[in-house]
């Protein structure tokens, strides 16, 4: 079955930290993958789109990696703040126009 | 520039009774995707629509339909309301058009929809 996998439980980190998230992906063949924010009771934000012809992409503290053959995407904010705290999800293109999320991923950290 | 505007904010239903969520998308944007989200999952597809007409339809049964207006706002219908429909109703609206992949999506803050 096709499943889009995501760190359930939450990660919680020093400040300054690197974070990393993982989103692992079976049955799929995207060819694109994106990463949103969402703070509680918001909806998501866009991130990060990398393509899979990309194997990374990097936005100010944020970096992305892409590999098709493990079937997995990293998600990386170095120099982590407490404002970075929220939950990430990823996301991919299953068919044509439809969207499939990930769970998320909780990420805390602490000052 | 505005965002993505949805209405209500809350709304609280009992079971049976049925329910249309509304969605301005950002100006410029012709397409505009509903997602259903419960506590501690992501969001789940469940329509999309480019120039109204349905282009994606996610696993959700016939209670749930949308359509969308010539000015590209959308409403999302939810017939003989089930408990389990309990959720947050996300509209997003992005620049995709018929030959392209999707693009990032611009989320709007959600509707609550209780059903007790």
């Amino acid at each position: 079955s096709q499943k889009i996998e995501q760190n359930s439980e939450a990660l919680n980190i020093q400040e300054g930290k690197t974070a990393t998230l993982t989103c692992n992906y079976t049955n799929y063949s995207p060819a694109y993958l994106q990463w949103y924010r969402q703070d509680p009771g918001r909806g998501p934000v866009f991130l990060l789109l990398i393509r899979e012809n990309e194997k990374e992409k990097r936005k100010e503290r944020l970096k992305v990696t892409f590999d098709t053959t493990l079937k997995q995407s990293l998600f990386h904010i170095t120099a982590s703040q407490p404002a970075d705290s929220a939950t990430y999800l990823c996301a991919l293109e299953d068919s044509s126009y439809k969207l499939i999320f990930g769970s998320g991923t909780r990420l805390l950290v602490r000052p | 520039d505005a965002g993505v505007t949805q209405s209500p904010t809350h709304l609280i239903k009992t079971r049976g009774q049925h329910v249309t969520l509304r969605c301005s998308p950002i100006s410029g944007h012709k397409s505009v995707s509903w997602y259903q989200q419960v506590l501690g999952q992501g969001p789940q597809f469940i329509f999309q629509y480019y120039e109204k007409e349905e282009r994606g339809r996610g696993n959700f049964p016939d209670r749930f339909s949308a359509r969308q207006f010539p000015n590209y706002s959308s409403e999302l219908n939810v017939n003989a309301l089930l408990l389990g429909d309990s959720a947050l109703y996300l509209c997003a609206s992005s620049l995709a058009h018929l030959v392209a992949r999707i693009n990032e999506q611009f989320f709007g803050p959600g509707t609550r929809l209780t059903v007790l």
